[in-house]
């Protein structure tokens, strides 16, 4: 199973401030015949289900605000939120589906400072 | 609107059962793969189990598996996952949820039920 592991786990950041969090998978996820790194990151606030923020690692999803950004390649990418708002309060989770089972980090928390 | 609605979960007793279903509406329910992914009370996501369009093909985590099997009725447009012999540690939230594209299964998840509680105890 590919091993998906965050840091930190959790964050304390100003409003308006960045936020980085960083996401390391065991083994690569790009997979070379499209040259596509099969890695998505979700938002998850209390008491709702995940919402799609990134895909294929830097892809934003149509209607996320563009503060939200993904970087990386291969086994090491970053969420970057460029100007923390109050509505980002949430915990962020990293998923491989380059392979089953499908995994995901073990989360960050991002809270205001 | 794409939608997804969970029903099914409760409180059970260890080594009970129970059915949960997945109800999809507003799309073509049977060109898509489909998953189920858990949450353990303040935990993480964990994904437990997925079927392929025609519902020929499945695959589970290795904690549920002979324990748990996943189905779908593609002319009722619902998943189901069938779960025996229950234990405290199946506690969680359970979410269904799509895979983003009708093409495969190498897809992020994309829309997500609001998730169904399933408590173990007795």
């Amino acid at each position: 199973d590919i091993v998906m592991t965050q840091s930190p786990d959790s964050l304390a950041v100003s409003l308006g401030e960045r936020a980085t969090i960083n996401c390391k998978s065991s083994q690569s996820v790009l997979y070379s015949s499209n040259n596509k790194n099969y890695l998505a990151w979700y938002q998850q606030k209390p008491g709702q289900p995940p919402k799609m923020l990134i895909y294929w690692a830097s892809t934003r999803e149509s209607g996320v605000p563009d503060r939200f950004s993904g970087s990386g390649s291969g086994t090491d990418f970053t969420l970057t939120i460029s100007s923390l708002q109050a509505e980002d309060l949430a915990v962020y989770y990293c998923q491989q589906y380059y392979t089953t089972p499908r995994t995901f980090g073990q989360g960050t928390k991002v809270e205001i400072k | 609107e794409v939608q997804l609605v969970e029903s099914g979960g409760g409180l059970v007793q260890p080594g009970g059962s129970l059915r949960l279903s997945c109800a999809a509406s507003g799309f073509t329910f049977s060109s898509y793969w489909m998953h189920w992914v858990r949450q353990g009370p303040g935990k993480g996501l964990v994904w437990v189990s997925h079927i392929n369009d025609d519902g020929s093909s499945t695959n589970y985590a290795d904690s549920v598996k002979g324990r748990f099997t996943i189905s779908r009725d593609n002319a009722k447009n619902t998943l189901y996952l069938q779960m025996n012999s229950l234990r405290v540690e199946d506690t969680a939230v359970y979410y269904c949820a799509r895979v983003a594209r009708d093409s495969g299964d190498y897809y992020w998840f994309d829309p997500w039920g609001q998730g169904t509680l399933v408590t173990v105890s007795s």
